[in-house]
């Protein structure tokens, strides 16, 4: 079983639609929790991060947290064509480094 | 704005020769990272420093050593290229005590022949 788990799509996404992207880890003694941004052909950029359980907005963003169910999720509202992508889930545990999820690349059509 | 450069686009080596990646950030960050990123397998960290001369295994280090000798410089060095290690390697820094907030370089993606 992998630590981070995404699903690598494609989420096809209407313009304008809400994107919902889920992450689950498996380390329960996780702290933080990432999404990254990776367009095609290009580095990653970080795009939210949340310690915290709840929700956490940011513009279009909103990055969900469930420390009880192992369940992180980013939320993309209004849905532009420049927001197609890979989106990247990342969860530091214990220690001084991140684990990447797989990825899931998110489509959005005019 | 913080900036990571890679010293290679792209780079094609032969199996058994010594490679060498570099990376120099220069905001002035403690932690360096350096990552393989493979289809299907996401982004695998293989060696991270937190300070000059200091450095830390990650998941992959495998058939790879890293030299940092100087604070914005973190080398990646495979000490015998073989064809498994055809990927795209991406450097990564931050600033001490920040391990999540990581800003990436551009990649080079090296070919192993």
């Amino acid at each position: 079983q992998k630590e981070v788990e995404q699903n690598s799509g494609p989420l096809s996404v209407p313009e304008g639609a809400i994107a919902s992207l889920n992450c689950t880890y498996s380390d329960r003694g996780s702290q933080s929790f990432f999404w990254y941004r990776q367009y095609s052909g290009k580095s990653p950029e970080l795009i939210m991060f949340i310690y915290s359980n709840g929700d956490k907005e940011d513009g279009r963003f909103t990055a969900q947290l469930n420390k009880a169910s192992q369940y992180v999720s980013l939320l993309i509202r209004d849905s532009q064509p420049s927001d197609s992508a890979t989106y990247l889930c990342a969860v530091r545990a214990a220690g001084n480094k991140l684990t990447f999820g797989g990825g899931t690349r998110v489509l959005v059509k005019p | 704005d913080v900036k990571v450069t890679q010293s290679s686009r792209y780079l094609v080596k032969r199996t058994g020769e010594k490679v060498f990646l570099e990376c120099v950030q220069d905001m002035d960050h403690e932690n360096m990272f350096w990552y393989r990123q493979d289809p299907g397998l996401g982004l695998r960290l293989i060696y991270f420093s937190y300070d000059v001369k200091m450095k830390e295994k990650g998941d992959i280090p495998e058939g790879y050593s890293v030299s940092r000798e100087k604070k914005e410089r973190f080398s990646l060095i495979l000490e015998s290229a073989s064809t498994n290690q055809t990927s795209m390697y991406l450097c990564a820094s931050s600033p001490r005590g920040v391990w999540g907030e990581q800003y990436f370089g551009p990649g080079t993606r090296l070919t192993v022949t």
